[in-house]
């Protein structure tokens, strides 16, 4: 069974530039979540996508948004880069299926952004 | 809102020696504690998770944890350290029903020493 598959890889910005991440969970998980990991803050919850929903969002301006297709595959989208935002961006995806949350994530490997 | 602590930023330990790593969390109920490893340029990967029952867990790579409610915590354990287990440990502590939300300590990196 393939894992959560994250694309690009790396990437790099500059300020003022916007970006798309893509996450392609497991087969048969409608859940995914989006987690920014820097030294300084550690992981940020970023928000949470179930069947197309978002059900839950972090403490983050609204340049940071996503959404999630009818495949379960998510997208994040960061907009005006700001030199803050390089970071390693997670994605999570977790089956529940009656839509309750047990907390049990399968992570990707991550996008790192960095930003100039 | 819930919360979680490690109070061990970095912990070295000398291969064969024994761990553990400190966690402690805030949440009004009975929270679902989970402990993930994440090795150089990985994402992060479940050692074991706590949901009820038996307060012992026991996960993969021979790593153990325990949940105490008095103490509000959750420790890792393992009896003896092999130079793989190198990496960053994170506990996390989940909403017991409602929506995915899960909140993540700021980690332990652990050093193993030959």
């Amino acid at each position: 069974k393939a894992g959560v598959t994250q694309t690009p890889r790396y990437l790099i910005k500059t300020r003022g530039q916007q970006v798309t991440l893509s996450c392609s969970p497991i087969s048969g998980h409608r859940s995914v979540s989006w987690y920014q990991q820097t030294p300084g803050q550690g992981l940020q919850f970023l928000f949470e996508y179930f069947s197309e929903t978002q059900r839950n969002k972090g403490n983050f301006p609204g340049r940071f948004s996503g959404r999630q297709f009818s495949n379960s595959r998510s997208e994040m989208n960061v907009s005006t880069l700001e030199l803050g935002d390089s970071a390693l961006y997670l994605c999570a995806s977790s089956i529940t299926r009656t839509g309750a949350n047990t907390g049990e994530l399968f992570f990707g490997e991550g996008s790192r952004l960095t930003v100039l | 809102a819930q919360s979680v602590t490690q109070p061990d930023i970095h912990i070295t330990v000398s291969e064969g020696a024994s761990l553990e790593l400190r966690c402690n969390y805030s949440y009004g109920a009975t929270p679902y504690l989970f402990w993930y490893v994440q090795s150089p340029g990985q994402g992060l990967q479940l050692l074991l998770k706590y949901f009820s029952g038996d307060t012992l867990v026991q996960g993969i790579k021979g790593f153990e944890a325990e949940f105490k409610r008095s103490q509000s915590s959750f420790n890792l354990r393992k009896p003896s350290v092999h130079w793989s287990d190198a990496a960053e440990y994170f506990c996390a502590v989940g909403l017991s029903g409602g929506y995915q939300k899960v909140t993540f300590g700021t980690g332990t990196k652990l050093q193993v020493i030959p």
